[in-house]
């Protein structure tokens, strides 16, 4: 059983296309993030919620836009792709006793062309 | 904003070898982990660290939290091509949501 899965794992599409991500945990645990890693592996938090409630922004564009319809899901839809959207994104969870121990799940690459 | 300087970005080297990388911040976190990326996949928790000057074990890997609380390092010992991968040290700090990460060390290992 994955303990954190997304999909899709690859997304390739146009410029000013709207996609979405999904994201699913089956660990109990209270919060969830969104994580981007760019060409270069760096890995940047951009939202976290704990609970359903949105507790980090990251200043990221208002084009993303996640939605946690309960604890154990968070997807993230993104408005009018740009060819700088293009990266991994990889969700993760942790339980808030722990919320430095993350579970990542095995990322979605998004190609925007 | 905190940020992580690791080092060294990649690592060349033979099968059997001792690895060394290292992390250190512009700020004072309470906990440092090290997590590792195999490709195609999220990074995974290699060892968490709580306590300044503690040094933790897991298998061939060993990992200290610096005195100072701005800098951990990361050995792996007789390395195994199964070590490739990019090793992120981060920085957390108890009760936030935010991890900080550094960019990465790229491990090669030659068979």
């Amino acid at each position: 059983d994955t303990a954190v899965s997304q999909t899709p794992k690859y997304l390739v599409t146009q410029m000013g296309n709207d996609k979405s991500i999904k994201c699913e945990q089956n660990l109990g645990h209270d919060t969830m993030y969104w994580y981007k890693q760019d060409s270069k592996k760096f890995l940047k938090i951009m939202f976290s919620y704990n609970n359903k409630e949105l507790i980090i922004n990251e200043t990221v564009p208002n084009r993303f836009s996640p939605k946690s319809p309960d604890k154990a899901h968070l997807n993230l839809h993104i408005n009018s792709l740009e060819l700088g959207d293009s990266a991994v994104y990889f969700c993760a969870s942790s339980q808030n006793t722990d919320r430095e121990k993350l579970f990542f799940g095995s990322g979605t690459q998004l190609s925007v062309l | 904003g905190q940020q992580l300087n690791q080092s060294p970005q990649s690592m060349f080297i033979q099968e059997g070898e001792d690895v060394s990388m290292n992390c250190t911040s512009s700020s004072i976190f309470n906990t440092w982990l090290w997590y590792k990326q195999d490709p195609g996949e999220g990074p995974v928790l290699l060892i968490a660290l709580y306590k300044a000057g503690e040094l933790t074990s897991n298998g061939r890997l060993t990992a200290q939290f610096g005195i100072t609380r701005k800098d951990s390092f990361l050995n792996i010992s007789a390395s195994i091509p199964s070590d490739v991968g990019i090793y992120f040290c981060a920085g957390h700090n108890t009760g936030g949501f935010k991890t900080i990460f550094g960019a990465g060390t790229r491990l090669f290992v030659k068979a």
